[in-house]
């Protein structure tokens, strides 16, 4: 089945402890992306990358960091993680840039205490 | 730079009546559309992409109109049955250059169909 996954599914943490959320496709994509969902604010992207060791910031990338080593895997990093890091996290995936129907991952929920 | 406003923000109806959402963007200069539906608790569901060069989609109950011109665009959504209920979300695919690389998201309208 073609999906977007996302580890893990709920997350509570205290601030300054590193963390990493998994987010894997297995539809051969070369564009991935992470979104944050606040309410108030809708979804906004963090992080996007265009294939492999090619990332590049999006709307709100302070505080996250992301690598693209394997074309199915973009983890997330949150190196010190803040309560203003507290949201709904997305993963999504195309196959290109541009013109190409996004697909979401089930989304992570993070606490930070 | 873009700003994707959705009307209403929240919808109750009866089951079986037809419905419009809509959707307005600020910058015609877009790739594409996508309508999404977001279930409480669960990821976003892609459930039609208008390119630009198109006016239209359809699937099912659902038809997706995309004006690029006026920065609009409309999901109608036929006899709305409970399981419909859901937040729907619009997002536009700007061309590069303008600022923004991934989808820009409308805020959504929270719809209730009552059975």
């Amino acid at each position: 089945e073609a999906q977007v996954t996302q580890n893990p599914r709920y997350l509570i943490t205290v601030t300054g402890k590193k963390l990493t959320v998994t987010c894997s496709q297995n539809m051969n994509h070369e564009y991935m992306s992470w979104y944050r969902q606040d309410p108030g604010l809708g979804l906004r992207q963090i992080y996007y990358s265009m294939n492999v060791e090619v990332t590049d910031k999006g709307d709100v990338p302070e505080g996250y960091k992301v690598s693209r080593k394997e074309k199915r895997n973009f983890p997330l990093i949150l190196e010190s993680p803040s309560p203003n890091q507290t949201s709904l996290y997305f993963c999504a995936s195309s196959f290109g840039r541009l013109g190409d129907e996004q697909f979401f991952g089930p989304g992570t929920r993070l606490t930070v205490l | 730079k873009q700003e994707v406003t959705q009307i209403p923000a929240a919808l109750s109806v009866p089951e079986g009546e037809n419905l419009v959402l809509n959707c307005s963007f600020t910058d015609s200069a877009i790739y594409n559309l996508q309508w999404f539906r977001q279930d409480p608790g669960k990821g976003l569901t892609s459930l039609l992409l208008i390119q630009s060069s198109q006016r239209e989609q359809t699937s099912g109950r659902l038809n997706a109109s995309l004006d690029k011109s006026s920065g609009r665009s409309t999901l109608y959504i036929a006899a709305s049955q409970p399981g419909d209920s859901a937040t729907y979300l619009c997002a536009v695919s700007e061309v590069p250059g303008g600022g923004a690389d991934g989808l820009t998201f409308g805020k959504g309208t929270h719809l209730i169909i009552q059975p």
